[in-house]
């Protein structure tokens, strides 16, 4: 089974900073990484799959990057709606999926 | 726009059958593929498995000997069920559309298994 690891499990930071959370996997997954937000008690949301293509409606302040085992999403300009936990997930092949444990971007 | 939304009893008696249903608006269940995730605070998010335009269906493989889900293309809804339910079923289900990543997905319902 393929293991994806975030960094750091918390982050704090402010509105208007910048952040970046790292995703790896253990190994090589090519490109076929997608990034979650989820607040509580709601139901993921797609931001971006394919490591860099950003989903539809998804503010262009969220951007993705990494390919093989090492994987990026970035935020700049932090907004207040921002805040939330955020996951990868690896899909490399049908029924062998993962994920993350999870990013919480909190408010400094 | 696409819209889901899960449905079913939010307790099931431990060894019981747990079953819950999709609703989707905004599309035909016959134009895409569809999963079921759960999420628990221990495990995590759990990919359970998905259903084709088609029909044919593919599971976790650790779920596999207990899970199928099923479509109703007159209601536009697919559905779950998971026999032999034991606590560590305990979790949100969530369905969603699948591209082998998920989006948009309902909002959840919390399933609780009791002995």
């Amino acid at each position: 089974d393929i293991q994806m690891t975030q960094s750091p499990s918390t982050l704090s930071a402010s509105v208007g900073d910048s952040v970046t959370i790292t995703c790896r996997a253990s190994q090589s997954i090519s490109t076929w990484l997608a990034w979650y937000q989820q607040k509580p008690g709601k139901a993921p949301k797609l931001l971006i799959y394919r490591a860099s293509d950003l989903e539809s409606g998804v503010p262009s302040r969220f951007s993705g990057s990494g390919s093989e085992t090492e994987f990026r999403l970035n935020i700049s300009s932090l907004q207040p709606d921002d805040f939330a936990t955020y996951f990868c997930q690896q899909y490399t092949s049908h029924s062998q999926y993962s994920f993350g444990q999870g990013t919480k971007l909190e408010i400094k | 726009q696409l819209q889901l939304q899960e449905s079913g009893p939010g307790l099931v008696k431990s060894s019981e059958t747990l079953s819950l249903t999709c609703t989707v608006s905004g599309a035909s269940v016959s134009d895409y593929y569809w999963s079921w995730i759960r999420q628990t605070p221990g495990k995590g998010l759990e990919w359970i498995g998905r259903i084709y335009p088609s029909g044919n269906t593919n599971y976790h493989p650790s779920l596999k000997s207990r899970v199928t889900i099923s479509v109703d293309r007159s209601k536009n809804q697919f559905s779950l069920r998971l026999t032999t339910a034991t606590a560590a079923d305990t979790a949100v289900y969530y369905c969603a559309r699948d591209y082998d990543f998920w989006g948009p997905w309902g909002q959840g319902v919390l399933v609780t298994v009791s002995s």
